[in-house]
């Protein structure tokens, strides 16, 4: 299956270290999304790339968030200095659009705890 | 908070029986995705709906988008455990940009024996 893959699944951490996710996306997609969830709720808008660049970001997304996509491949995300409000489901989605459809296609999710 | 507001907020159906699930915007809706998520795991698409008065059917379950595209529906039709899960809608253009996805909260459907 050459769906999306997030890695890790799960991550705990300590507050205030510094943490990286990593999202491959399907190989022909060149849009690739970051998504937050906490419990209860639906996915939250991070950021997204096409290609290598980074085209929009959310006001969710403080300067302690980093996400990059250097060569329009994968795509990595990083906290810097955790806190307990950062615990949650990071999401990554992957898309191709075309003139009438931007179906995005989710991976797995990696699971924060910040102890 | 949520500019997409889903109905209920979770439901109990029996297997074998039918259910409903909305989703309503004070917005146009250019671009209405279903998704299912089971607990803790990555979302699964569904369907998509972008006409007024569209319809589509996968299997057991139909999504509509009304004429106004403010509104769509998903009905699953005798329930099995298998669609027991979250049930999340989404749209695009519901702010000045495009692309990315704004969601419901989520309805979450269990089916029992």
């Amino acid at each position: 299956d050459t769906g999306v893959s997030q890695d890790p699944r799960h991550k705990i951490t300590k507050r205030g270290q510094n943490v990286t996710f990593r999202c491959d996306p399907i190989s022909e997609h060149n849009r690739l999304y970051w998504y937050r969830q906490t419990l209860g709720q639906g996915p939250e808008f991070l950021t997204y790339f096409q290609n290598e660049a980074q085209l929009e970001k959310s006001r969710l997304l403080s300067d302690r968030f980093s996400a990059e996509r250097p060569k329009g491949s994968f795509s990595t995300l990083e906290i810097q200095r955790t806190e307990q409000g950062d615990s949650a489901m990071y999401l990554c989605a992957s898309s191709l659009p075309t003139y009438s459809s931007y179906e995005q296609y989710f991976g797995p999710g990696t699971r924060l705890t910040v102890t | 908070s949520q500019e997409l507001e889903q109905s209920p907020q979770s439901l109990i159906v029996q297997e074998g029986k039918n259910l409903t699930i909305n989703c309503t915007s004070s917005k146009t809706l250019y671009g209405l995705y279903w998704y299912k998520q089971k607990y803790g795991e990555g979302l699964i698409f569904l369907m998509m709906l972008q006409k007024g008065g569209e319809e589509k059917s996968h299997e057991k379950i139909t999504a509509k988008l009304d004429e106004k595209k403010q509104q769509s529906s998903l009905h699953i039709t005798a329930s099995q455990p298998s669609h027991a899960g979250i049930y999340l809608c989404g749209a695009e253009g519901l702010t000045d940009s495009w692309g990315k996805l704004q969601f419901g909260a989520g309805t979450q459907v269990v089916v029992t024996p």
